[in-house]
């Protein structure tokens, strides 16, 4: 058990919908991470939060934004979902900003777009 | 940029064979790490080893080794004596030191162990 929690687990829905993916870091870190799995692109970073701010962006789509809370849990929300959108979606987290420890993930939350 | 090649997709072995994952990173920064995670069937991942680019020793836990050689910019797994259990997509990871940068993975080689 990593410590770091997501839900949903699993999650279908229609093309067009709005979803939101949920976040709790492990207790004391600052940084939150969301990466995206899919078959074709393997594991693709999205975007990091650090303390509530924004801190590195990767090939986050513009459908999709993310935020952290004042209390370090943070949430994706995907819009527009298209079909391509169906993967794993990981959030990991650490206890500093950079990129120097671990990265401690999480299980993992499903999504299918149908 | 930073970039990680994994080139092997998949390995198929018979159990108590030893196997090589290959890893090859790109990368300018002089300060870097380097990292190991696993992903078993039921989907987690799992960290496995870290290391920084000073440290080019190579590093044994149990059944699992690393070799890191900085001249060829590679950082090799070798799992000796494979299990059924060792079955798992394995992914080699790069992350330079500086802030607002973050884990950049390769595709991931898919390991396979029959019994």
């Amino acid at each position: 058990d990593s410590g770091v929690t997501q839900t949903p687990k699993h999650l279908i829905t229609a093309t067009g919908q709005r979803v939101t993916l949920r976040c709790s870091p492990r207790s004391g870190d600052l940084s939150v991470y969301w990466y995206q799995q899919s078959l074709d692109q393997g594991l693709q970073f999205l975007i990091q939060y650090y303390n509530g701010e924004e801190r590195a962006k990767g090939n986050i789509l513009e459908r999709f934004s993310a935020q952290q809370f004042p209390d370090l849990h943070s949430e994706l929300n995907l819009s527009s979902l298209e079909l391509g959108d169906s993967a794993l979606y990981f959030c990991a987290s650490s206890p500093g900003s950079g990129g120097t420890g671990e990265l401690f993930f999480g299980e993992g939350s499903r999504l299918t777009v149908l | 940029a930073q970039k990680v090649t994994q080139a092997q997709t998949e390995i198929s072995v018979v159990e108590k064979e030893d196997v090589t994952l290959d890893c090859v990173y790109e990368t300018r920064d002089t300060t870097y790490y380097l990292f190991w995670y696993k992903q078993p069937p039921s989907g987690e991942l799992v960290f496995l080893i870290r290391r920084n680019s000073f440290d080019e020793q190579n590093e044994i836990s149990g059944r699992y080794s690393w070799n890191f050689q900085k001249s060829t910019s590679s950082f090799n797994f070798t799992i000796t004596a494979s299990q059924v259990v060792d079955s798992a997509v394995y992914f080699c990871a790069l992350s330079v030191w500086q802030a607002g940068t973050a884990l950049i993975f390769g595709k991931g080689t898919t390991l396979s162990v029959s019994s």
